[in-house]
């Protein structure tokens, strides 16, 4: 069965860069579907932060946009996630998620903006 | 950005109740609605897709109404392992955007 996961470090200094990978098992990430991010803050709700389209096309939360970068290795069936100048307010769980209705999740990991 | 206005943020019920948790959209998103439920700790899990379809696997007693701008998520017997926070997720504008949750608690 399909299956996502995600690694990175669990924490990042302030103004420094965050960047995670999910790495996909079961589906060939170039063949078909949205694959995407999401977020959680301690305590509070979801937020959708992009996706990356099996043809490599990217979409971006705007709130995000100038900061984040999503993209993708084929080979090793992965995308990624870079959000640059991180401050605390960007300490949550980060999801990854495939397609539009996010029908498959990985486990979550959690990040830390903190000296 | 489409706006998804959840209803209520928290909820008392008991074992059997019929409990409904509606999504409001800013906008008519046709039927781009998913529902999740999430509980402490774990990614969330979806349950309806299209609004109405029922996930795989996802008991019976759940079902989703709607299209346009209004909502419904229907848990139609709550049991113990209901108790959990709710999502809805609309996907038909950018930004995808979510609802604020809805705490299900035990009464």
């Amino acid at each position: 069965q399909v299956q996502l996961q995600e690694s990175g470090p669990g924490l990042v200094k302030p103004s420094e860069t965050l960047s995670l990978t999910c790495t996909v098992s079961g589906y060939s990430i170039s063949s078909g579907y949205y694959w995407g991010w999401i977020r959680q803050p301690p305590g509070k709700g979801l937020e959708w932060i992009g996706s990356i389209y099996y043809n490599g096309r990217t979409y971006y939360n705007p709130s995000l946009k100038s900061r984040l970068t999503i993209s993708r290795d084929t080979s090793k069936n992965h995308f990624s996630l870079k959000l640059t100048s991180v401050t605390a307010a960007d300490t949550a769980m980060y999801y990854c998620a495939r397609d539009r209705s996010l029908d498959i999740w990985g486990q979550g990991t959690m990040v830390s903006v903190s000296s | 950005d489409i706006q998804m206005t959840q209803s209520p943020s928290s909820l008392s019920a008991s074992v059997g109740d019929r409990v409904t948790i509606t999504c409001r959209a800013s906008q008519g998103i046709r039927n781009d609605l998913g529902w999740y439920q999430q509980k402490p700790g774990k990614a969330p899990k979806r349950l309806i897709y299209a609004a109405s379809s029922l996930q795989s696997g996802v008991p019976s007693r759940f079902s989703g109404s709607g299209s346009g701008t209004e909502f419904t998520l229907t848990i139609s017997s709550l049991q113990p392992e209901d108790f959990a926070t709710y999502y809805c997720l609309q996907h038909n504008g950018y930004p995808w955007t979510f609802g604020q949750g809805t705490k299900v608690e035990i009464k």
